[in-house]
C-alpha cells in the first residue's frame, strides 16, 4: 500500500522561473492538505483540497501561488516567478475524510531551492 | 491571535529515562490534538491523537495527556532509546476540521 507520493523530490529554480510540485495521495483518500516548512521553522499550512474542489486557501499567499486537485491526476501546487523567500520544503498530507479526528498521512516532501 | 508553543530549546535525556515534552496553546478551542515525529529530511509521521473529552491516551511506550484548562498537552515517552531521538510536533485541529495548525516543534535528543 503506497503512502503518499510527493515529486520532485528536489527543485532548483531560478528567480522569476515557475515550481511545478505534484502530490499522490495514499489509495483512498481523497483530502490533500499542503504545508510549508522554512528552515528553521515550523509547518505552516497552505490550503486544503477535495477532488475538483479547493477548501480552504487561507493559508496560501494571495499572489503567485495556486493549487489544484483535479477528477484524474495528482494534486499540484503551482508557484509562479518563484522568489529566493520561496525557498523552503513543501509537504502534501492526505487524509480519508475532511473532518476533525483524523491523523494526516505525509509524503516526503519536495525541498525547493530557488537561486 | 492562536498560537501553539513547545520548547524550542532541545530536550536531552540519558537512554533509559522518561521524556517529557510540552506543547501549550492560546485563543484555542481544539476538538483534537495530534502529535507527530519529524526526523531530518523527511515527512512528519502521525503518533497518537486525543480529544478533548480524552485526559489520557496510551499507545507503547507513548502517553499523551491534554487538559484543556490549562490548555497544555504532555507528551511522554518512557524507557527512551537512541532511535526517539527526533523532532517532535504537537498539532491542533482548526475550526474542528482536519487542517492543522502545528507547534514549532521540539527536538529530542537520546544519549547511549
Amino acid at each position: 500500500n503506497a503512502g503518499v507520493m510527493q515529486n520532485p523530490r528536489h527543485l532548483v529554480r531560478r528567480r522569476g522561473q515557475e515550481a511545478r510540485l505534484r502530490c499522490s495521495p495514499m489509495k483512498g483518500h481523497s483530502h490533500v492538505y499542503w504545508y510549508r516548512q522554512l528552515p528553521e521553522e515550523g509547518l505552516k499550512f497552505m490550503v486544503y483540497l477535495q477532488k475538483e474542489n479547493i477548501i480552504d486557501e487561507s493559508g496560501m499567499p494571495k499572489e503567485r501561488f495556486s493549487a489544484e486537485f483535479p477528477k484524474e491526476g495528482p494534486s499540484i501546487l503551482r508557484i509562479q516567478q518563484v522568489v529566493r523567500g520561496d525557498s523552503a520544503a513543501y509537504f502534501c498530507a492526505s487524509s480519508p475524510s475532511g473532518t476533525g479526528g483524523y491523523e494526516q498521512y505525509f509524503g516526503p516532501g519536495t525541498r525547493l531551492t530557488v537561486t | 491571535s492562536q498560537k501553539i508553543e513547545q520548547n524550542s530549546e532541545a530536550l536531552n535525556i540519558q537512554e533509559g529515562k522518561t521524556a517529557t515534552l510540552t506543547c501549550n496553546y492560546t485563543n484555542y478551542s481544539p476538538a483534537y490534538l495530534q502529535w507527530y515525529r519529524q526526523d531530518p529530511g523527511r515527512g512528519p509521521v502521525f503518533l497518537l491523537l486525543i480529544r478533548e473529552n480524552e485526559k489520557e491516551k496510551r499507545k507503547e511506550r507513548l502517553k499523551v495527556t491534554f487538559d484543556t484548562t490549562l490548555k497544555q498537552s504532555l507528551f511522554h515517552i518512557t524507557a527512551s532509546q537512541p532511535a526517539d531521538s527526533a523532532t517532535y510536533l504537537c498539532a491542533l485541529d482548526r475550526n474542528a476540521g482536519n487542517m492543522l495548525t502545528f507547534g514549532g516543534g521540539t527536538r529530542l535528543m537520546v544519549k547511549p
